[in-house]
């Protein structure tokens, strides 16, 4: 069955830092797009960043500069590194593929989530 | 800063019909921005319905449709059904790898 399940989440205090796991089953990452979408508590979707199959990475305005997206095919797993978290980085952290045709410009696959809560 | 708009809440009967909108806080939305559009409900992973305007992903009722209305991306159901009450969002694809979520459109059916 194609899934994906994200792991990672936790307590982290306001600065700290994070790595956010998503394992694909039935598919390989690598030749996917490939996605991380945040909704905070009681709020709605935002997504958060793009990993091309190719490789090139984009980031929300949001969390630029702060947040890494990356793979590991070894793993076919995607990660979220998280530095300098703040207390609106609180979410449900969902890994999300994108769909096929790449063209299409979606997101089809939703893992069930991870939770993220900065707080001291 | 890109807002993506969408109605706050909307109420249908069952059987009824009912179109949500997604625009845009300056211009108008079209099939170049690839509009898709997703279903979520209360503590579970969004659920993808029509990507690129109004292609429908695969398991997904006839009864959704998307569409262009105007300068809005558009989502209509026909033919309501109880487990359509959900939360909807529409996202836009504004290129350059950027992705932009609607606030999203409480429905309920009753």
């Amino acid at each position: 069955e194609v899934q994906v399940v994200e792991s990672g989440g936790g307590l982290i205090q306001p600065g700290g830092s994070l790595r956010l796991s998503c394992a694909a089953s039935d598919f390989t990452v690598s030749t996917n797009n490939m996605n991380w979408v945040r909704q905070a508590p009681g709020e709605g979707l935002e997504w958060v960043s793009l990993i091309e199959s190719g490789g090139n990475s984009y980031y929300a305005d949001s969390v630029k500069g702060r947040f890494t997206i990356s793979r590991d095919n070894s793993k076919n797993t995607l990660y979220l590194q998280m530095n300098s978290l703040r207390a609106e980085d609180t979410a449900v952290y969902y890994c999300a593929r994108g769909g096929f045709p790449s063209y299409y410009f979606y997101m089809d696959v939703w893992g069930k989530g991870t939770t993220v809560t900065v707080s001291s | 800063q890109t807002v993506v708009t969408q109605e706050s809440s909307f109420s249908v009967s069952p059987g009824g019909t009912v179109t949500l909108t997604c625009g845009l806080s300056s211009g108008s939305v079209s099939t170049s921005y690839y509009p898709s559009w997703y279903q979520q409900t209360p503590g579970q992973a969004p659920r993808t319905l029509i990507s690129s305007t109004n292609t429908r992903s695969y398991g997904v009722p006839h009864r959704f449709s998307g569409s262009i209305l105007g300068n809005k991306a558009a989502l209509t159901i026909t033919g309501a059904q109880a487990d359509d009450e959900s939360l909807y969002y529409c996202a836009l694809y504004m290129g350059s790898g950027i992705y932009v979520f609607g606030t999203g459109t409480k429905v309920t059916v009753l």
